[in-house]
């Protein structure tokens, strides 16, 4: 298994540009979600989803959309970046069944917006 | 929303010491508890969890507690070594509705062990 994979892995916008940033897992887990990291901040919750065709707000939702059209597949769209969004990001999944608790991360993806 | 607090931010010990992170958290709902370990530039790793049934497990030199009256739990490494510096997270999971798989996490604490 690959686990929970992202793509890219680095990169660099500038101030309006469009992407979507990818997230895949091989696990069949139900549950996936969006995370950003900035220092002394923790993760932030972005955006989640329990099944596809489901998908919810978190935390910090503002710039961000998500689709989840299959269990595989997450991607998060960020619409018009701005510096704000400069940030690590990660997606987790899990399964969401009674006794499976344990989220498992990607490698992250590094995004600078100048 | 759930809201979890961590202290201390940076903890600095000597190698051989003990290591205590404490968190704390409001939903009283929450019913899972997991410890992430981050080395630099790597992603978070789960090290050990507890549910809210229980209130200790342990796992070779890595022990965690929860007080489920006081709404707090607290991440214990025993004889800590240099491999144990990193940034670790504590989480809660909320047990409410369709959102009880979401984890809210502690701002961190940065762990170094000195040699």
């Amino acid at each position: 298994n690959a686990g929970v994979t992202q793509t890219p892995k680095f990169q660099v916008l500038k101030t309006g540009q469009s992407m979507t940033l990818q997230c895949a897992q091989d696990m069949n887990h139900e549950y996936m979600s969006w995370y950003r990291q900035d220092p002394g901040m923790g993760l932030r919750l972005i955006h989640y989803s329990v099944g596809a065709g489901i998908t919810d707000q978190g935390e910090v939702p503002n710039g961000y959309n998500v689709s989840r059209s299959t269990t595989e597949d997450f991607p998060l769209r960020l619409l018009s970046a701005a510096p704000s969004q400069t940030s690590v990001y990660f997606c987790a999944s899990s399964k969401t069944g009674t006794g499976q608790y344990e989220q498992y991360f990607g490698p992250g993806t590094r995004l600078t917006v100048t | 929303g759930e809201n979890v607090e961590q202290h201390p931010s940076t903890l600095s010990v000597q190698e051989g010491d003990s290591a205590v992170i404490k968190c704390t958290y409001s939903d009283s709902a929450s019913n899972y508890f997991p410890w992430y370990k981050q080395e630099l530039g790597k992603r978070p790793q789960l090290i050990i969890d507890i549910r809210s049934n229980v209130g200790e497990k342990k796992d070779q030199r890595i022990a965690v507690t929860l007080n489920k009256t006081a709404k707090h739990f607290s991440l214990h490494i025993t004889e800590t070594q240099p491999e144990d510096s990193a940034v670790y997270f504590c989480a809660a999971r909320g047990g409410r509705g369709g959102s009880n798989y979401k984890l809210t996490f502690g701002k961190g604490t940065l762990l170094t062990v000195n040699p």
